[in-house]
């Protein structure tokens, strides 16, 4: 199966600033890769699939980027709300799979 | 607006078997989209349990072997899961959700906590 390893485990911010997020996976994913945002206590919530594009109702400071094994998340001003956990998943190959998680919190 | 309502017991018995069930609202099931189950470890990640499509193929995690069923009941516009021979390994948070083939899992239930225990 496709092992995606998410870095770092955790990233300390202040409201404002800029956010970037890692996934990388064990072999290339093309660009079938997607990212969830989850709060606590909810389900996780679709922000990216294939790689760069934007779900429906998602702010523009959301943007994905990358190709093959390496992907970036990135949010350019965190907003308050947007402190949470935010996991990567490839969609190319069955099983399915999910990275660790990246959680992001105040710094 | 599609919404996915989770049913089914919180507590399971060792060697028992887990079924929770799925009604989709707003869509039919039958409309082109994965119908999956996710699980949450606590505190920690998810795993994808598997999926079911409305023609009736299914993909199932390897992981779970041969102890996973997940099937449709176009009737009622449900999908379930069922997993047999449950230990305290099987304790999570469960989650059912849609995936359509070229997005991601979107909408999500609410999500069920089964505890497996005597």
């Amino acid at each position: 199966e496709i092992v995606l390893t998410q870095s770092p485990a955790t990233l300390s911010l202040s409201p404002g600033e800029r956010a970037t997020l890692s996934c990388r996976a064990s072999q290339s994913v093309n660009n079938f890769l997607v990212w969830y945002q989850q709060k606590p206590g909810q389900a996780p919530r679709l922000l990216i699939y294939d790689a760069s594009n934007r779900a429906t109702g998602i702010p523009a400071r959301f943007s994905g980027s990358g190709s093959g094994t390496d992907f970036t998340l990135t949010i350019s001003s965190l907003e308050p709300e947007d402190f949470a956990v935010y996991y990567c998943q490839q969609r190319g190959t069955w099983p399915l799979t999910f990275g660790g998680g990246t959680r992001v919190d105040v710094k | 607006q599609v919404q996915l309502q989770q049913s089914g017991p919180g507590l399971v018995r060792p060697s028992g078997t887990l079924s929770l069930t799925c009604t989709v609202s707003g869509d039919s099931i039958t409309s082109g989209h994965w119908c999956s189950w996710v699980r949450q470890f606590p505190g920690k990640g998810l795993e994808w349990i598997g999926e079911v499509y409305h023609t009736g193929n299914t993909n199932y995690n390897p992981s779970l072997k041969n102890r996973v069923t997940i099937s449709l009941d176009k009737s009622r516009n449900q999908f379930s899961l069922n997993i047999t021979s449950v230990t305290a390994a099987d304790t999570a948070m469960y989650f059912c959700a849609n995936r359509r083939s070229l997005t991601g899992f979107d909408p999500w239930g609410q999500g069920t906590l089964v505890t497996v225990s005597s």
